[in-house]
């Protein structure tokens, strides 16, 4: 198993652009969700899906969308990239089927730069 | 969710034990303590859980006090490996996905 897959690994936009983030795992995960990590501070949730079709927001939405067709893919948009949202950006999955479900996979991370 | 206050920095000897405390005196009855770590900007990772009992697997022990408002977490034999920041979470069981990361601690190990 890959595990959690995230492309790219880094990324320079301009104030304006759109683009998005992509994560992806082959472990069949129900869970799966969004963080952002600024330099020095933990991370906070973005947002989060709990299976293909359903998504909810975490504590730091504002400018960011995303959507779930499939189990393996949960991609985060950036409408209109701000130098606010510079940033590390981590995916991660769980399950909720076994004894592990309470652990996540986290993503080897996006270090976004808006200048 | 209970609030976790951890120290911001420790160290420790290299082969020697690793003992990292967190408390959360607001923990509820229902809620776990999770501990994960982050090497140098990678992608955090899974150490342990437990609710009441004290727990151990092949990474660490987790030693949860009797009235629950702080645990420690062991890494028993400390490598330059284990050099990362590590974070202590409280949430309750359908909580599990949604996690609170603070600022965490900074163990470094000293060879």
């Amino acid at each position: 198993n890959a595990g959690v897959t995230q492309t790219p690994k880094f990324q320079v936009l301009k104030t304006g652009q759109s683009m998005t983030l992509q994560c992806a795992q082959d472990m069949n995960h129900e869970y799966m969700s969004w963080y952002r990590q600024d330099p020095g501070m933990g991370l906070r949730l973005i947002h989060y899906s709990v299976g293909a079709g359903i998504t909810d927001q975490g504590e730091v939405p504002n400018g960011y969308n995303v959507s779930r067709s499939t189990t393996e893919d949960f991609p985060l948009r950036l409408l209109s990239a701000a130098p606010s949202q510079t940033s590390v950006y981590f995916c991660a999955s769980r399950t909720f089927r076994d004894r592990k479900s309470y652990e996540q996979y986290f993503g080897p991370g996006t270090r976004l730069t808006v200048t | 969710d209970a609030k976790t206050t951890q120290p911001p920095s420790m160290d420790c000897a290299e082969g020697r034990a690793a003992n990292l405390p967190c408390n959360h005196s607001t923990i509820s009855g229902n809620e776990y303590v999770y501990w994960y770590r982050q090497i140098h900007s990678q992608g955090p990772q899974y150490i342990i859980h437990g609710l009441k009992n004290n727990e151990t697997n092949e990474m660490a022990s987790l030693i949860i006090t009797e009235d629950r408002k702080s645990s420690t977490l062991i890494l028993p034999h400390a490598t330059l490996r284990d050099t990362a920041v590590y974070y202590c979470i409280v949430r309750g069981q359908t909580g599990a996905n949604n996690l609170f990361f603070g600022t965490g601690t900074r163990l470094t190990v000293i060879p």
